[in-house]
């Protein structure tokens, strides 16, 4: 089974600001990788998927980059509703497995 | 609008079983691969389940395996997830995801597994 862990476990910081979370594999999943967002009493909604492709409807702010072990997510401008949780998950073999997840608070 | 709705979650004791339903709209369950992802409490994402177009093949997560059983009707357009020998470490929000990635998820049913 492939390990996500992503880091930091948590990021302190203000609206305007840059974000920039990451994603580490145990193993190479090539670019099979899918970031999410979650905020509190919602289901996850996905931001990014294979490594680099946003997803229908998200902003441009929100990108992502990465290939191999190391994955990025950078949201290049924080607006107050981007404070949430953000999983990463791959699909590059059985079982797919998600991070540990990145609580992004201001 | 594609909209995934789940239902059947409940408080169920050790042992017991429950049956999930999820009643997807907006698009033609036929043509997607569906999953079952869940989250317990305060914690992370697993996935659990997933269930091709034509309902072969199937995959499971080990810590279900032999325990739930994933289906699906197409022409009722509806996932449901079958789980037996229900454990305490079974509680969670049960989401059904389409697709992989999972560009579209339910709302969740939460499953409590307590006496």
């Amino acid at each position: 089974e492939i390990v996500l862990t992503q880091s930091p476990a948590t990021l302190s910081l203000s609206p305007g600001e840059r974000a920039t979370l990451s994603c580490r594999a145990s193993q190479s999943i090539s670019r099979y990788l899918a970031w999410y967002q979650q905020k509190p009493g919602q289901a996850p909604r996905l931001l990014i998927y294979d490594a680099s492709n946003r997803a229908t409807g998200i902003p441009a702010r929100f990108s992502g980059s990465g290939s191999g072990t190391d994955f990025t997510l950078t949201i290049s401008s924080l607006e107050p509703e981007d404070f949430a949780v953000y999983y990463c998950q791959h699909r590059s073999n059985w079982p797919p497995t998600f991070g540990q997840g990145t609580r992004l608070e201001i | 609008e594609v909209q995934l709705v789940e239902s059947g979650g409940g408080l169920i004791q050790p042992g017991g079983s429950l049956r999930l339903s999820c009643a997807a709209s907006g698009f033609t369950l036929s043509n997607f691969n569906m999953n079952w992802v869940r989250q317990a409490p305060g914690k992370g994402l697993e996935w659990i389940s997933y269930i091709t177009t034509t309902s072969n093949p199937i995959y499971y997560a080990d810590s279900v395996r032999g325990r739930f059983t994933v289906s699906r009707d197409n022409a009722k357009n509806s996932l449901y997830l079958q789980m037996n020998s229900l454990r305490a470490d079974d509680t969670a929000v049960y989401y059904c995801a389409r697709g992989n990635p999972y560009d579209y998820w339910g709302q969740g049913t939460l499953v409590t597994v307590s006496s």
